[in-house]
C-alpha cells in the first residue's frame, strides 16, 4: 500500500469548491506529519502551493492565493487541500508530500478538472 | 530574482549515465538544500535525493542508492545529478528544486531537463 494516497481525478464547476485529499497509509499518523500541496500545470514543473500541519502552524506559499488553504481530517487519516471559488486557471494536477522514513515522499496526484 | 537554470535535453543509450546540471541565481546558493525530483512522462512526481548545498552532505531515495550522485560546485552556485546504469525506465524529466534544510518548501523550481533512454 502507498505511503500517501490521492483519488486519480476530480472534477468541479467554476464557482465552486473543490476538496482534494491525501489519506496516508495506515499507521501513519498524519497527526504528526506537515502536508506539503503542489500544483503542476501542463507542461511546467510544479509549484509550491502550501503546508500545513495544524491551524497554528501552516504556510502558504508566496503569492498563492488565499482560495488554496490546508487542513487535516484525523478520522480519515487525510490532508486536505481545499480550494474555494474555483477558476478555469486552478486545472492541474496537484501532488501531496510527506517526509517519511528519511525520504520526501509524493502522493500519487489528483487531476483536477473545472468544467 | 531566483532562478534554477538546467542543462539541456539528454539522450542516452542504456547502460550509459548521464550529468545534469542545475545553475541557481538570484539567492545564496549555499543557504539552501538542492533536491533532485524526476517525471515520467504522464506519471506522477517521484523524489530521488536532497543534497546540503553549504556541506554537500547527500541523502538518497533507497530506489536510486548506489545509481545517483549528487554534488555541487559553489565557485559557480550549480549543482548536479549524476544518475549511472541507465535503463528505459529512467527515461524522465528531471528536475532540481531548492528547499530551506529539513523543510519541504520546494519553491522554486527549474525548468526540467528530458532525459531519453534508447537503444
Amino acid at each position: 500500500q502507498a505511503v500517501l494516497t490521492q483519488p486519480s481525478s476530480l472534477s468541479a464547476s467554476p464557482g465552486a469548491s473543490a476538496s482534494l485529499t491525501c489519506t496516508l497509509r495506515s499507521g501513519i499518523n498524519v497527526g504528526t506529519y506537515w502536508i506539503y500541496w503542489y500544483q503542476q500545470k501542463s507542461g511546467s514543473p510544479p509549484q509550491y502551493l502550501l503546508k500545513y500541519k495544524s491551524d497554528s502552524d501552516k504556510r502558504q506559499g508566496s503569492g498563492v492565493p488565499s482560495r488554496f488553504s490546508g487542513s487535516k481530517d484525523a478520522s480519515a487519516n487525510a490532508g486536505i487541500l481545499l480550494i474555494s471559488g474555483l477558476q478555469s486557471e486552478d486545472e492541474a494536477d496537484y501532488y501531496c508530500m510527506i517526509w517519511y522514513s528519511s525520504a520526501w515522499v509524493f502522493g500519487g496526484g489528483t487531476k483536477l478538472t473545472v468544467l | 530574482q531566483v532562478q534554477l537554470v538546467q542543462s539541456g535535453t539528454e539522450v542516452k543509450k542504456p547502460g550509459a549515465s548521464v550529468k545534469v546540471s542545475c545553475k541557481a541565481s538570484g539567492y545564496t546558493f549555499t543557504n539552501y538544500d538542492v533536491n533532485w525530483v524526476r517525471q515520467a512522462t504522464g506519471q506522477g512526481l517521484e523524489w530521488m535525493g536532497w543534497m546540503n548545498s553549504n556541506s554537500g552532505n547527500t541523502g538518497y531515495a533507497q530506489k536510486f542508492q548506489g545509481r545517483v550522485t549528487m554534488t555541487r560546485d559553489t565557485s559557480i552556485n550549480t549543482a548536479y545529478m549524476e544518475l549511472s546504469s541507465l535503463r528505459s525506465e529512467d527515461t524522465a524529466v528531471y528536475y532540481c528544486t531548492r528547499n530551506p534544510s529539513e523543510s519541504g518548501d520546494f519553491d522554486f523550481w527549474g525548468q526540467g531537463t528530458l532525459v531519453t533512454v534508447s537503444s
